[in-house]
């Protein structure tokens, strides 16, 4: 059964400052991994996805990384700002089409 | 300029009686979702229409019935609810199966 890991749980950074989140998972048999934003009372706003053949994929100050082999991916955000302030969530897709979420980063950028 | 939109956000119905939950895309996706949250971390799929016709339908109970009237549009309607029927239900979209997934909010369905 496949485990979605998130770490850190919570990060605090200041302004302006490079970050890094993580996300791993248990079954390296999956279709794709997406990376996700939450706002509170919102919808999951999509950030990336990443195929299971590719590498990496960026948009902006973010770039996602993806290494199925050994279960892991990387969400790296530049310079951050205070609108990054969010949850941030990885969740890959399997074939049969399910998606396994990890349990999120919240994220706090200080002015 | 919501993407991807479920009303209501919040259910709170009898057993036995008959509710629909709406949703609606307005990113011109040709495919619509309805999962539901088994767990906080797995989001199982329900159903899944492509142009308006249904391409998954995965094991659930008959009393769920998902109506398409058109491309943007795809609602979840469930008769003669039970109390195992409560948790999240999420509606979802993207260009075209397997593709970039865009989610709503999530309806939280509370059967008393």
């Amino acid at each position: 059964k496949q485990e979605v890991t998130q770490i850190p749980a919570a990060l605090s950074v200041p302004e302006g400052e490079n970050l890094v989140l993580n996300c791993s998972f248990t079954d390296s048999a999956i279709y794709n991994l997406q990376w996700f934003r939450q706002d509170p009372g919102k919808g999951l706003t999509s950030l990336l996805l990443i195929q299971s053949s590719q590498r990496e994929q960026t948009s902006g100050r973010l770039n996602a990384s993806l290494d199925k082999s050994s279960g892991r991916s990387t969400l790296y955000i530049a310079a951050s700002q205070p609108g990054d302030s969010a949850t941030y969530l990885c969740a890959v897709r399997d074939t049969g089409n399910q998606f396994y979420f990890g349990t999120g980063t919240s994220l706090t950028v200080i002015p | 300029d919501t993407a991807v939109s479920q009303t209501p956000k919040y259910l709170v119905t009898q057993m036995g009686n008959d509710k629909s939950i709406k949703c609606e895309q307005n990113l011109g996706h040709d495919t619509m979702y309805w999962y539901k949250q088994d767990s906080k971390k797995f989001l199982k799929i329900m159903f899944s229409y492509n142009n308006k016709e249904l391409i998954i339908n995965e094991t659930v109970p008959n009393r769920f019935s998902p109506k398409s009237p058109d491309k943007a549009h795809l609602n979840l309607h469930i008769n003669s609810l039970e109390l195992g029927d409560s948790a999240v239900y999420f509606c979802a979209s993207s260009q075209y199966i397997y593709t970039e997934a865009f989610f709503g909010q999530g309806t939280r369905l509370t059967v008393v």
